[in-house]
């Protein structure tokens, strides 16, 4: 799997838009990006993913660079409750294989 | 669904004894994965199963470490003997090939102290 980059951390105001980036610039052409997040002692879960298109589901949106090289997670309005380690993973489509985290970004949210 | 289910949530062995951590996958997925997270090595794939025939087992670390999965609904992790350095959390996720985006769903997971 190609590798990601993302900060280490990062911190947002409670009910304030966060957008968490994510650098893969050896992302091949049939690579999706999978957004997981994993919430304090708990296992990991599912946020969002996408190939080219702009996505959004209730959780959050996906942001695509045209070129693909980048991505951004948009948490609209981050509540307390989205505390967690966000993990930028990119999938070949070919069934379901196992993910590849890297270390993440740990997000804090400041009431 | 109850989503997946691992038992025990918490084990604590000592040095040298049979662990066996259980998980029961979402009715209906044909993929489990079992991953281990350590604060040095974060999350890694152990071992998965694809229609309970084990696929890649080359994240298992050494031959105390084995899996199986007898049915679609049921697998186990064993280590026997058990060391201080398999002292992690331990987790088991399912999926559904060809389901959205091949997403994975996973347990709570088993922390596992080894002293």
């Amino acid at each position: 799997d190609a590798k990601t980059t993302q900060p280490n951390s990062m911190e947002s105001n409670e009910e304030e838009p966060v957008h968490l980036p994510c650098n893969h610039s050896t992302i091949s052409g049939t690579d999706y990006i999978h957004w997981y997040r994993q919430l304090p002692s708990q296992g990991p879960e599912y946020v969002i993913h996408g190939l080219t298109s702009n996505v959004n589901n209730r959780m959050a949106s996906l942001a695509i660079a045209e070129d693909r090289k980048s991505s951004t997670l948009i948490l609209h309005r981050a509540t307390l409750r989205d505390a967690a380690v966000y993990y930028c993973i990119l999938r070949a489509f070919s069934g379901n294989t196992p993910l590849v985290f890297g270390k993440g970004t740990r997000l804090s949210v400041i009431a | 669904d109850a989503g997946v289910i691992q038992s025990p949530r918490h084990e604590v062995t000592e040095m040298g004894q049979e662990v066996t951590l259980r998980c029961k996958p979402i009715s209906g997925h044909n993929s489990l994965f079992w991953y281990r997270q350590t604060m040095m090595r974060g999350l890694e794939l152990l071992i998965y199963f694809n229609n309970n025939v084990p696929i890649d087992d080359s994240g298992m670390p050494e031959d105390r470490f084995s899996a199986k999965m007898p049915n679609a609904s049921f697998s186990t992790l064993k280590i026997q003997p058990s060391e201080p350095r398999d002292s992690a959390v331990y987790f088991c996720a399912s999926g559904q090939t060809g389901s959205s985006g091949d997403t994975q769903y996973f347990g709570p997971g088993t922390r596992l102290t080894v002293l």
